[in-house]
């Protein structure tokens, strides 16, 4: 079956870092998505990898390993708008995206 | 660009009636929409795919008398609740793709709060 793993929650503080990770197991990769959802909000599109490696953008980076079917998403210099949801989604063989539970981040002053 | 929109972005009905939500894509095609409800603390579910000028595939446990989804046009696809009932209630929220081979990149809505009485 297809899977994928990610905290429930995660604290952090303001002005910190904070690496959220992901592992999956998919028919197929196509690719890896994370999005960011506020609260009473659509998710908003965060960072793709499709190649192993890191991709920084901005305070936010995202780390691909193909081979170990692990990614994380690392959030630099934390602000209090940074408290949402982080959430995890694959592409899998038919370009049809797997969605992960979602990792709550809690940004405490 | 690839901005999707939603309408209603909330509706308060009675049980037993049936709401109707949009789904537009504002300026490009999207050959394919998703349609998903999230309830309160959970992720996203998937409900259906629709494709335009065909019939929608529902997920497991959808009922699709009950969700009518019409994709019939490459910028609209509608989702009908039909006989909603208060557990009906939830966040709905559409997302399109817009058929380009790749990766299956997603737009979403602001997605629709529903509030059945």
């Amino acid at each position: 079956g297809q899977n994928i793993d990610q905290p429930t929650e995660m604290t952090a503080t303001e002005g910190a870092i904070v690496q959220i990770n992901c592992t999956y197991q998919t028919s197929g990769f196509n690719g890896l998505f994370w999005y960011q959802q506020h609260a009473g909000e659509a998710p908003t599109f965060l960072s793709y990898n499709v190649l192993d490696g890191l991709e920084e953008k901005g305070r936010f980076s995202s780390f691909l390993s193909r081979s170990k079917g692990y990614s994380y998403l690392l959030l630099k210099e934390l602000q209090m708008k940074d408290s949402a949801s982080y959430l995890c989604a694959v592409s899998d063989s038919n370009y049809q995206l797997i969605w992960g539970a979602g990792t709550k981040l809690i940004i405490k002053p | 660009g690839a901005v999707v929109s939603q309408h209603p972005s909330w509706v308060i009905c009675k049980s037993g009636t049936s709401v109707k939500i949009e789904c537009r894509s504002l300026d490009f095609q999207a050959t394919t929409m998703f349609w998903y409800r999230q309830f309160p603390k959970q992720s996203l579910m998937l409900m259906a795919t629709s494709n335009e000028g065909s019939k929608a595939t529902y997920e497991q446990g959808v009922e699709k008398d009950k969700f009518l989804i019409n994709h019939a046009s490459l910028t609209l696809s509608t989702l009908t609740v039909t006989s909603a009932h208060p557990e009906d209630s939830s966040f709905y929220i559409c997302s399109a793709t817009d058929g380009r081979e790749g990766p299956g990149e997603q737009y979403f809505g602001p997605g629709t709060r529903l509030t059945v009485t």
